[in-house]
Formats: structure tokens, sequence, C-alpha cells
């Protein structure tokens, strides 16, 4: 199974400075249509999660631009260039290039410090 | 509007079975592959199960923690997913997610989930 590790687990964060979430797989998921079937979900308080970001990189829509995602093969990172109190909430990345089975990171906690 | 609307849930004894069921909306349903994913009270996120939709034979997957108690199907004809669940423990205690897949990822939309407690 490919093993999900995000970091950190904690992320307090001041309003407008900037965040970052690191994903890590335990190997590469770089498919071979070239795509990294890696999503990024944030869960607010109370709701179920929502999609932010897949293939590793291109937003869904509505979501807002300071929301941005990168990374290849085995390192991936999920930036908010300025927090806002809505962001406050659980991030999780998935992956979905080698399965079954489909694998979550454990999660990050963002709040605001 | 994509809505996934799960049913189902509710309070049974160890040993007990389940059947949750998931009404989509707003799209193709048989266009999707579908999964239900769960998470324990306070815990992550865990994937249960996936189907494929026709294109792909419906082909099934399970995690490990399910394998042969849990069964999941779909009927096209009514836009619901379900998952059917036997020989159920405390640890399947959780709230069930339905989610709809597409080229893009396994999962792209959540429905607002159904809790499921197992206790005796």
């Amino acid at each position: 199974d490919v093993v999900m590790t995000q970091s950190p687990l904690s992320l307090p964060v001041t309003l407008g400075q900037p965040a970052s979430i690191s994903c890590r797989s335990s190997q590469s998921l770089m498919y071979s249509d070239g795509n990294s079937y890696l999503s990024w979900f944030q869960q607010r308080p109370g709701q179920s999660p929502r999609r932010l970001i897949y293939k590793a990189s291109k937003r869904d829509s509505g979501v807002p631009d300071r929301f941005s995602g990168s990374g290849s093969g085995t390192e991936f990172t999920l930036k908010i260039s300025r927090v806002e109190a809505e962001d406050v909430g659980l991030y999780y990345c998935m992956q979905g290039t080698y399965w079954p089975p489909i694998t979550f990171g454990q999660g990050t906690r963002l709040d605001i410090k | 509007e994509v809505q996934l609307v799960e049913s189902g849930g509710g309070l049974v004894k160890p040993g007990q079975s389940l059947r949750l069921s998931c009404t989509g909306s707003g799209f193709a349903f048989a266009d999707y592959t579908m999964s239900w994913v769960r998470q324990a009270p306070g815990q992550g996120l865990e994937w249960v199960a996936f189907i494929f939709n026709k294109p792909h034979d419906g082909t099934i997957a399970y995690a490990a923690s399910v394998r042969g108690r849990f069964t999941m199907s779909r009927d096209d004809s009514r836009s619901i997913a379900y998952l059917q669940m036997n020989s159920l423990k405390t640890e399947d205690t959780a709230v069930y997610f339905c989610t709809r897949g597409d080229s893009t990822s396994k999962i792209d939309h959540w429905g607002q989930g159904t809790l499921v407690t197992v206790s005796s």
C-alpha cells in the first residue's frame, strides 16, 4: 500500500500569513499517463470534506486562488498564500494512482494563532 | 449542482447488519465511479469501497479491513449506490461518506455523511 505522510500535523497560523502543508508518498505517484493523482481536501469543522486540488496542482472551480498545489514524484505541497479565518479546519492529501487501496494522509489541523 | 445524500445509518449491536444508501442528483450518475469513505470519531479519513461504472464492468474494490463483510453495489436506473455492511464490529463505528469520482480523481465530491454506531 502507498503510505501518505503529512507534516506538520498541527499548523497554527497568523491571519494574513502564508501556510504550507507537506505530503510525502512512499512511492512515486506518477502514473503512466504522466499525471500524479494526488488530491488535497479541506474539511471545515462539522462539515464533509471538499476537494481543493487534483492532479497535484489543478485547482477546483470555486476554490480561492490563494490555494495552490505543487510537487511531483513523492513530494507534494499545499500552500495558502494568505490565511483567512474560513481556512480553519483539517487538510488531507489523498493518492489515487496506485490503488486499491486509495490512501489518505493523517490530516493537518490548521488553526489561527 | 452535484448532490450526494446518504441514508441508512444508525445504532446496531456487534454482529448485526446495516445497509447504507447514497442517492446522487445533479449529474449523470451512470457516468461516474462511486466510493465510500469513513471517518471514525476524532480520526482521519479511511477509504472503504469503490465501484467502477459500466464501461469498466462495474468492478468493485474493498479495503482489507472490510473485505468479506461489506458489499458495495449500484443501481444506475435509480442513481443510488449501496453499502451492505454485515458482521459489524465496534471498530466500524464512523461517519460514512458517499463520494463520486471521475477521470480527474477517484474522489471529487462528497455527501454529508451518515453516522453508524456499533455498540452493545
